[in-house]
């Protein structure tokens, strides 16, 4: 079975350009998640994504955008780049969003390869 | 809003020995990941902890969950070079999907 894919797996892109970053998550997964390391740091959480809709939104501005298509797959869009957008940008899939109630079964995310993004 | 706290953030170990890895959170959860990072790789799932007291092992690493303390450890013994990475625990708060800590850089040497 396929993993979770992402493309590209590199990017170079100059400062006030912008970027289109794809995910497919792994089949049957409705969900998808997209996080920000930025080197040295851990994964911040960007956005999340369940049947179309937004679910979550980290601490990010504007500039960034995703969405989620009808075959589940997501694109994570940065407007207006700069330096600080550097960064490895990580995928993640899982079956639904959040928790279900009570001791429900775990909803664990699954992470792609990553996209590493480079702003000169 | 969920703090996650790990530490040491750099571990320099000699190869065969012992060392503990610290994980602290601010808020009640019972659900906790342990990932390892290889340069310039993604997140490798490492351990699952669903409950206070849980603890699980695979190979040279050992995980554990207390709930009440908002504690998780990563025990490693015995170690080898294979284990050299960067090693992430994060919190499942429930409302977000996952809180990370900074990471610990773990070097083993000979």
């Amino acid at each position: 079975d396929a993993g979770v894919t992402q493309s590209p797996t590199h990017l170079i892109k100059t400062r006030g350009q912008h970027v289109t970053l794809r995910c497919s998550p792994i089949s049957g997964h409705k969900s998808v998640s997209w996080y920000q390391q930025v080197l040295g740091q851990g994964p911040q959480f960007i956005f999340q994504y369940y049947e179309k809709e937004e679910r979550g939104r980290g601490n990010f501005p504007d500039r960034f955008s995703a969405r989620q298509f009808p075959n589940y797959s997501s694109e994570l869009n940065v407007n207006a780049l700069l330096l600080g957008d550097s960064a490895l940008y990580l995928c993640a899939s899982s079956l639904t969003h959040g928790r279900r109630s009570g001791r429900a079964p775990y909803n664990e995310q699954f992470f792609g390869p990553g996209t590493r993004l480079t702003v000169l | 809003e969920l703090k996650v706290e790990q530490n040491p953030l750099f571990l320099s170990m000699q190869e065969g020995k012992n060392y503990t890895i610290y994980c602290n959170y601010s808020t009640t959860s019972d659900r906790l990941y342990w990932y390892r990072q290889d340069p310039g790789k993604s997140l490798e799932s490492l351990f699952v902890l669903l409950s206070n007291g849980a603890v699980k092992q695979e190979g040279r690493l050992m995980a554990s969950l207390d709930t009440k303390a908002r504690l998780s450890t990563l025990h490693i013994t015995a170690a080898v070079h294979d284990l050299s990475a960067t090693y992430f625990c994060a919190v499942d708060s429930g409302n977000t999907p996952l809180v990370f800590g900074k990471g610990t850089r773990l070097s083993v040497i000979a």
